[in-house]
């Protein structure tokens, strides 16, 4: 079955300390692979994808994930974290084909403390 | 683009009543989905569109649950008779295929 995990319910960095949320799949083929943020009562927000090529790419925000296909990870980063990253984080991944349904993982919580 | 339009944001209604969720997908989008999100049970992908036409709609809960969208510019989502662990936050999503999807501002349900 396809599947996503981010096996970290929560994340707790200090402000300017270095974050990864973590995310693994179970999907066959080279799926696509997004990542999405989620504020308080609001919708999904898009950050990053990738689809091919370079395995680090970079979204918004000053957000990059690295993709490991061995490991079937797709993990995301910042270099330096700001309170405001503080937000529901989910990662997403879509079987490439025509009627490639959108799977999203249970969601991690960021909590940036200044 | 004004993004994706779902009406209306809040919507509160009694235990076996109709309720009727609307979505306008991005100009150009052949693609949209419709999840739902609960502190319990996550974001869960009820069912999603290509080109108009369901592909996937193992994600809706009971035969309560219908979903249609008879053009490229609109889709619904409907519930009859409605429950009270229906409530939740409900999302339209579009996107290109093989894309990234783009999210509405969601429904808010409450079901008395």
């Amino acid at each position: 079955a396809q599947s996503v995990a981010q096996p970290e319910d929560q994340v707790n960095v200090a402000e300017g300390n270095p974050l990864t949320v973590k995310c693994t799949y179970s999907v066959s083929g080279n799926p696509y692979l997004f990542w999405y943020v989620q504020y308080p009562n609001r919708g999904l927000q898009f950050l990053l994808k990738y689809i091919t090529g370079d395995n680090l790419v970079k979204g918004s925000y000053g957000f990059e994930a690295e993709f490991n296909k061995s490991q079937t990870s797709f993990h995301l980063k910042k270099p330096s974290a700001l309170v405001s990253d503080s937000a529901l984080y989910f990662c997403a991944v879509r079987p490439p084909s025509n009627t490639g349904k959108l799977i999203f993982g249970q969601g991690t919580t960021l909590q940036v403390k200044p | 683009d004004a993004g994706v339009i779902q009406s209306p944001r809040h919507e509160v209604t009694e235990m076996g009543q109709e309720v009727t969720l609307r979505c306008k997908p991005i100009s150009g989008h052949n693609s949209l989905f419709w999840y739902r999100q609960t502190m319990m049970r996550g974001l869960e992908l009820l069912i999603y569109f290509n080109n108009n036409v369901p592909i996937d709609d193992s994600g809706m809960p009971e035969d309560r649950f219908s979903a249609k969208m008879p053009n490229a510019s609109f889709s619904t989502l409907k519930i009859q008779p409605s429950e009270p662990r229906d409530s939740a936050v409900y999302f339209c999503a579009s996107s290109l295929q093989y894309t990234e999807a783009f999210f509405g501002q969601g429904t808010r349900l409450t079901v008395v």
